[in-house]
């Protein structure tokens, strides 16, 4: 079936330390790979995403890279803030499809 | 442009009772999703819906859940009768169109049965 895998958390890092955090996938067909962010008391949105192999997805200075060879979306942030402290939640929609297929999430922490 | 809207924000029930949550959508957008996140897992789309029709509810346990979107706007998520498995934050969705990936999310619904 189609899935997604999260490294295991929580991740717990110092302010400017270079993060990543690891995604892989199983799915049938090409699919379109995202990272959603949920921050503390907020609903989930959209950090990136990147629809077709080779892509590079960025924002707020995060980027990954959709890796069909390896099936990985991994994330990366080369210098931390403490307001990146966040649930981070990789996730694939399959073509034709809607639905979002999620990772259990990665809890990361920045601290000062 | 105001987000999607929910409510209520937290529920406490116990088992054998019934509970509803309501979801307002992004203005326009006719695809609305509501997702089941239990704690520590990542959320599960209960059921999709593509204006008023049903597009997915292939992981909506039809025992107990049932949702509606009577008039393509708005939609509520039922609960009848609670179990306590089913404690956890209920996400609404919504995107523009059935094409478009982008889906934005409420702040949801954290239900929990006793």
């Amino acid at each position: 079936g189609n899935s997604v895998t999260q490294m295991e958390g929580p991740v717990t890092l110092s302010e400017e330390a270079f993060l990543t955090i690891n995604c892989t996938y199983t799915a049938t067909g090409y699919p379109s790979l995202f990272w959603y962010v949920q921050y503390p008391g907020e609903g989930l949105q959209l950090l990136l995403k990147a629809t077709k192999a080779d892509d590079k997805g960025s924002n707020k200075g995060f980027e990954a890279t959709y890796r069909k060879e390896t099936t990985s979306f991994h994330l990366e942030k080369g210098s931390v803030q403490v307001s990146d402290s966040a649930v981070y939640f990789c996730a694939l929609t399959l073509q034709g499809a809607q639905k979002l297929v999620f990772g259990q999430g990665t809890r990361l922490t920045i601290n000062p | 442009e105001a987000g999607v809207a929910q409510s209520p924000r937290y529920k406490i029930i116990e088992k054998r009772q019934s509970v509803a949550f309501w979801c307002n959508p992004i203005s326009g957008h006719a695809t609305l999703y509501w997702y089941q996140q239990i704690l520590g897992q990542g959320p599960k789309l209960l059921i999709q819906f593509q204006n008023n029709g049903v597009v997915d509810d292939s992981q909506l346990p039809k025992d107990r859940f049932s949702a509606e979107r009577l008039k393509g706007v708005d939609s509520t998520l039922k609960i009848q009768p609670a179990k306590l498995e089913d404690s956890a934050v209920y996400l609404c969705a919504s995107s523009f169109s059935s094409r478009y990936n982008e889906q934005f999310f409420g702040p949801g619904t954290r239900l929990t049965v006793l």
